[in-house]
């Protein structure tokens, strides 16, 4: 069975500093990976996702992540955080036709 | 074009009753999945619905059901309510035949509290 590791489950952080959100999974076989954000009281909005091709994906509002097979590792990055970017982040994996495992999630604080 | 709509937002219940939950999918869209989202933990896959069978199920009790409908919209019931079933409910659509890994659309999701 499919698992997702969320290590960090808070991580605060200053305006404009650099942050990385860490993902792992466990599975023996080949998936897509996704990053979904939840502001307070909202549903899920996709932040970006690797199906195949270059190991480095990015999203509109400056986020990126970094598949890497060898390590089952999908970890999140942003150079320079905003006050917005305070949100809940779910790692989430999906083999193809099946259906979604998220993690635990990571809540971003970010601090005036 | 209206994403996914699943109705109502907000909904007070006591424990032994019976609640229903609604989802419109996206226009297009003819898979409905519905998650459990417990306070501070990631969404849990319930089931998935298309033509109007269940198809894949996760590792929930069977008081938990669902009905899809020929107009793709989706209904999530759970009878005899615990308190631990109270969680954000998500629906989320998208189109069977489409890649796996295109994107799927969740809805604003139902909260339900049981008390």
């Amino acid at each position: 069975a499919q698992s997702v590791t969320q290590l960090d489950s808070q991580v605060p952080v200053f305006e404009e500093a650099p942050v990385e959100l860490r993902c792992n999974y466990s599975s023996s076989v080949s998936v897509y990976l996704f990053w979904y954000v939840q502001y307070p009281n909202q549903g899920l909005q996709l932040l970006l996702k690797y199906l195949s091709g270059s190991t480095l994906v990015e999203s509109i509002n400056g986020f990126e992540a970094e598949f890497n097979k060898s390590q089952t590792s999908f970890h999140l990055r942003k150079p320079s955080v905003h006050i917005s970017d305070t949100a809940e982040y779910f790692c989430a994996v999906r083999r193809n036709g099946q259906n979604f495992v998220f993690g635990p999630g990571t809540r971003l604080s970010v601090l005036p | 074009d209206a994403g996914v709509t699943q109705s109502p937002t907000h909904l007070i219940k006591t424990r032994g009753q019976q609640v229903t939950l609604r989802c419109s999918p996206k226009s297009g869209h003819d898979t409905v999945s519905w998650y459990q989202q417990a306070l501070g933990q990631g969404p849990q896959f319930i089931f998935q619905y298309y033509e109007e069978e269940e198809r894949q199920r996760g590792n929930f009790p069977d008081r938990f059901s669902g009905h899809q409908f020929p107009n793709y919209s989706s209904e999530l019931n759970v009878n005899a309510l615990l308190l631990g079933d109270s969680a954000l409910y998500l629906c989320a659509s998208s189109l069977r035949t489409a890649s796996s890994g295109n994107t799927i659309y969740f809805g604003e999701g139902s909260w339900l509290t049981v008390v």
